[in-house]
């Protein structure tokens, strides 16, 4: 595709569900990096991979989060037993020469 | 470590009138340093970057940012506002190539621009 996407859009979870965002990068693009953007806040960098390598991981916030990207393209970001302080949008990026961003994912849970 | 600090949350201006959105950094080394604009419900868009050489660099949408060293500076700006620049804007700064290419970003300034 043209950009990075990301779905769902939206996603509402009960405290205690888990749920898995998606990221598509822009083909040809080795790293791709997720960050998480709290409201008001500027986006945090979370973990970073390498094609299927996982070179970074040092911004994820809990062992319950946790992020794969088997075949060097798409990428998923998993958080387990969801709480209230996960709310925030997760927004991925892919790097060619800098980094583009996806629209993002806005969590909601409840 | 590395830091962003942009001055003012919410700036306000007229149509016409000229930008100013403040960002100052702290870095141990050169550091490469960007400006990405937010529009609600969508992603961030690089407007401009630093990396090394002239240190005024233009970006798009008419925007600039000029590179002071001395005052670790990499504040942005427009001449003339549009209605269109209302937006969300962020400063970031990253380390030259490294194993992690992470972004490391400011708070964020959201720009009104009335008519």
């Amino acid at each position: 595709g043209a950009g990075v996407s990301q779905s769902p859009r939206y996603k509402v979870a009960k405290r205690g569900q888990d749920v898995a965002l998606r990221c598509d990068p822009i083909s040809g693009h080795v790293s791709l990096f997720w960050y998480q953007q709290a409201l008001g806040q500027g986006p945090e960098f979370l973990t970073y991979f390498q094609n299927e390598a996982q070179l970074d991981k040092s911004g994820l916030p809990s062992d319950r989060f946790f992020a794969e990207r088997p075949e060097g393209s798409v990428s998923t970001l998993k958080i387990q037993r969801t709480q209230q302080e996960d709310s925030a949008v997760y927004l991925c990026a892919s790097k060619g020469n800098e980094q583009f961003f996806g629209p993002g994912t806005r969590l909601t849970v409840l | 470590a590395q830091s962003v600090t942009q001055l003012g949350s919410h700036v306000s201006v007229s149509e016409g009138a000229l930008v100013l959105l403040r960002c100052n950094y702290s870095s141990s080394v050169p550091p490469y340093l960007f400006w990405y604009v937010q529009y609600p419900n969508q992603g961030l868009q690089l407007l401009l970057k630093y990396t090394t050489g002239a240190t005024l660099v233009k970006g798009i949408n008419g925007f600039e940012a000029e590179f002071k060293k001395s005052e670790t500076s990499f504040h942005l700006t427009k001449p003339s506002a549009h209605m269109s620049d209302a937006a969300e804007y962020f400063c970031a700064v990253r380390t030259p190539p490294s194993q992690t290419d992470k972004l490391i970003f400011g708070t964020g300034t959201r720009l009104q621009v009335f008519p």
